[in-house]
C-alpha cells in the first residue's frame, strides 16, 4: 500500500536548526515533495527531491534516501515566521498515472 | 502570470444543497487535481483531471461528488445533497504536464449547516 509518516507536532527555538523527518511507503516512487502550509493558507512548495542526496535552497535542505523510504527537511536559522505545517508528500506513479500522496504534516512551532 | 485562482473562497450550504467549487489553473498548466483537507488533518487527494479527461478519481466518493475540467473555461468540483460532513477545505493545484510540482490555490472553505 502507499503510507507517509511524520511527526505531528514539533516545537524549537527562534535562531535553531530543525530537522523534519518523514518515511514513507509506495510502489511507484516518482519524487518527493515538501510543502509549508500556514493556517488557514494554501500550500506553498518548499523543495523537490527524485534522486537521494541533499538539496539545499537557502535556509530550508531536504534530504532523500530511496533504498531506506527516508527523507528530512532541515530549518536553519529559524525564524518565528516558519512556525505553520510541513507536508511531506510523494509521487506515485503506478498504473500509468501520477499521484500525489500527503502525509498529515508536522505542525512546527517556532518559540521567541 | 496569474496563481492557481478558486472561487468561491468561502462557501456556505445548507444540507442537501449543491455545492459547485471552481479552479482555474495557471497560464500553461493543463494538469489539474483537487484535494480535500479536513482540520488539523493532511490532504486528501480527490480527483486528477487532464482538459476533458478524468485521469484519476479514486480518491472521489463514487455517489455525489463529480469534477470536470472542460476544454474552455475552469475546472468545476460539484458536490450535490451535501451533507455536514462535506465541510472541509477543498484544495485544487496545478501542474505543467509530468515532472514539475504542484501548485496550489488559496481554497474554497465549504461549511454546510
Amino acid at each position: 500500500g502507499q503510507n507517509i509518516d511524520q511527526p505531528t507536532e514539533m516545537t524549537a527555538t527562534e535562531g535553531a536548526i530543525v530537522q523534519i523527518n518523514c518515511t514513507y511507503q509506495t510502489s511507484g516512487f516518482n519524487g518527493l515533495f515538501w510543502y509549508q502550509q500556514h493556517a488557514g493558507e494554501a500550500p506553498t512548495f518548499l523543495s523537490y527531491n527524485v534522486l537521494d542526496g541533499l538539496e539545499e535552497k537557502g535556509r530550508f535542505s531536504s534530504f532523500l534516501s530511496r533504498s531506506k523510504g527516508y527523507s528530512y527537511l532541515l530549518l536553519k536559522e529559524l525564524q518565528m515566521k516558519d512556525s505553520a505545517s510541513y507536508l511531506c508528500a510523494v509521487r506515485d506513479r503506478t498504473s500509468g498515472t501520477y499521484k500525489y500522496i500527503f502525509g498529515t504534516g508536522t505542525r512546527l512551532k517556532v518559540l521567541a | 502570470n496569474a496563481g492557481v485562482m478558486q472561487n468561491p473562497r468561502h462557501l456556505v450550504r445548507r444540507r442537501g444543497q449543491e455545492a459547485r467549487l471552481r479552479c482555474s489553473p495557471m497560464k500553461g498548466h493543463s494538469h489539474v487535481y483537487w484535494y480535500r483537507q479536513l482540520p488539523e488533518e493532511g490532504l486528501k487527494f480527490m480527483v486528477y483531471l487532464q482538459k476533458e479527461n478524468i485521469i484519476d478519481e479514486s480518491g472521489m466518493p463514487k455517489e455525489r461528488f463529480s469534477a470536470e475540467f472542460p476544454k474552455e473555461g475552469p475546472s468545476i468540483l460539484r458536490i450535490q445533497q451535501v451533507v455536514r460532513g462535506d465541510s472541509a477545505a477543498y484544495f485544487c493545484a496545478s501542474s505543467p504536464p509530468i515532472d514539475r510540482e504542484q501548485y496550489f490555490g488559496p481554497g474554497t472553505r465549504l461549511t454546510v449547516t
